[in-house]
Parts: structure tokens; C-alpha cells; sequence
């Protein structure tokens, strides 16, 4: 059963950085790009950054685009998402999120998400 | 960035009633097009995908179609389990891009 369970959420001042995680379970880590999606209070979904099976292939939402940094680690089937400058417009749910393909394609399976709060 | 325009923004519906929702992409995504379900507190949930195809445990009330810039998400019959946001997300362009959502509610 595919598993996807993120972490390292919390409060975090404007300006300050935070490094989110996604352990992965249940599938060949390789084979699938994986994505963050957020939704801010009110807000809708946004995928934010997405990455290739292999790692070697990234993309990233305009609004995020040059402060956030998603990676992956194979040797722990884990997702990361590195948040730089923060500010309170990226307060939101995390959602680590595997898509169907090894490069793209729809999400299938999604993990129950994560609380950033950006306040002073 | 792909973008993805719902229709409308809310819906309101009485239970047993068919409820058609829009989605129209800035340009041509062929039928690389899902459909999600999200619920206060829960995961999204992947309901169609190639604009078309249900997902395993989607039941047959939902249906997809359209192809190009035109999706269209049916509910033919709606429960008391289908009131939630409904979201179209395209897949054609890295990144994927979801549509604003749809509010389908009781009426």
C-alpha cells in the first residue's frame, strides 16, 4: 500500500527558511515524479514544484520560483522541500503528492499534509 | 504557467440531481486532464484522469469528458458524500496546474 507521510511543519517568522519531508512507502521510489501542493486558508490547490522520477528534472510555480528548492533522496525515499525567504502569502497546508508517471502525469496518491504558518 | 478556469464557483444542488462542472485550459492540453474531490480536513482525491477514465474506486455517477481547452466534470445523480470542492488540474505542462475549484452545495 503506497504511503506517503510529510513532516517538519510549524511557525516560522517572515524571512526565515524551513525544510520540509515526505517518507514514502509502498511503491518503486524511482519510477514516479513527486510534487509539493499547497493550500493557503481560504485558497485552492497549487502545485508548487515538481520533480522527476530520477531527480534530474524540476519545475516550480512562479511563485515560488528562486526560494524554493524540492530535492529527493532515493536512499530514503524521501521528498524534500527547501523554503527560503518566507513569507506570510506561503502560510499554508503542504501536500506531498506522487504522480502517476515517471515524469508526468496525474497524482494519484496524496499524503495528509503539513501546517506552515508564516507570522511574526 | 498553464492556466486552469473553473466554472462555476459554486453550485448550489438538491441530492438526486445532476450537477455539471466546467474547466477550461489557456491552451490545448489534449485529454491530459484530471478531476479531484477535496473535503475539509482530508487529501484531495483522484476521481477522473485523461479526462475521461474513472479512477478504480470512482464511482459510476462521475463522469469526464472534453479534450483540447473543454473539460467537463458530470455528477449524475448527487449523494450526501459528493458535496465538497471539485478541482480540475491540467498535466500536460510541467508544473501541473489546478483550476480554482468548484463548490458543489447542498441547496
Amino acid at each position: 500500500e503506497v504511503h506517503l507521510l510529510e513532516s517538519g511543519g510549524g511557525l516560522v517568522q517572515p524571512g526565515g527558511s524551513l525544510r520540509l519531508s515526505c517518507a514514502t512507502s509502498g511503491f518503486t521510489f524511482n519510477l514516479h515524479a513527486l510534487s509539493w501542493v499547497r493550500q493557503g486558508p481560504g485558497k485552492g490547490l497549487e502545485c508548487i514544484a515538481s520533480i522527476s522520477g530520477s531527480g534530474g528534472s524540476t519545475a516550480y510555480a512562479d511563485s515560488v520560483k528562486g526560494r524554493f528548492i524540492i530535492s529527493r533522496d532515493s536512499s530514503k525515499n524521501t521528498l524534500f522541500l527547501e523554503m527560503n525567504r518566507l513569507t506570510a502569502e506561503d502560510t499554508a497546508i503542504y501536500f506531498c503528492a506522487r504522480t502517476d508517471g515517471y515524469n508526468s502525469g496525474w497524482t494519484d496518491y496524496w499524503g495528509q499534509g503539513t501546517l506552515v504558518t508564516v507570522s511574526s | 504557467e498553464m492556466v486552469m478556469t473553473q466554472t462555476p464557483a459554486t453550485l448550489s444542488v438538491s441530492p438526486g440531481e445532476r450537477a455539471t462542472l466546467s474547466c477550461r485550459a489557456s491552451q490545448t492540453i489534449s485529454n491530459n486532464l484530471a478531476w479531484y474531490q477535496h473535503k475539509p480536513g482530508q487529501a484531495p482525491r483522484l476521481l477522473i484522469y485523461g479526462a475521461s477514465a474513472r479512477a478504480y474506486d470512482t464511482p459510476a455517477r462521475f463522469s469526464g469528458s472534453g479534450s483540447g481547452t473543454e473539460f467537463t466534470l458530470t455528477i449524475s445523480s448527487l449523494q450526501s458524500e459528493d458535496f465538497a470542492v471539485y478541482y480540475c488540474q491540467q498535466y500536460d505542462h510541467w508544473p501541473q496546474t489546478f483550476g480554482q475549484g468548484t463548490s458543489v452545495q447542498i441547496k
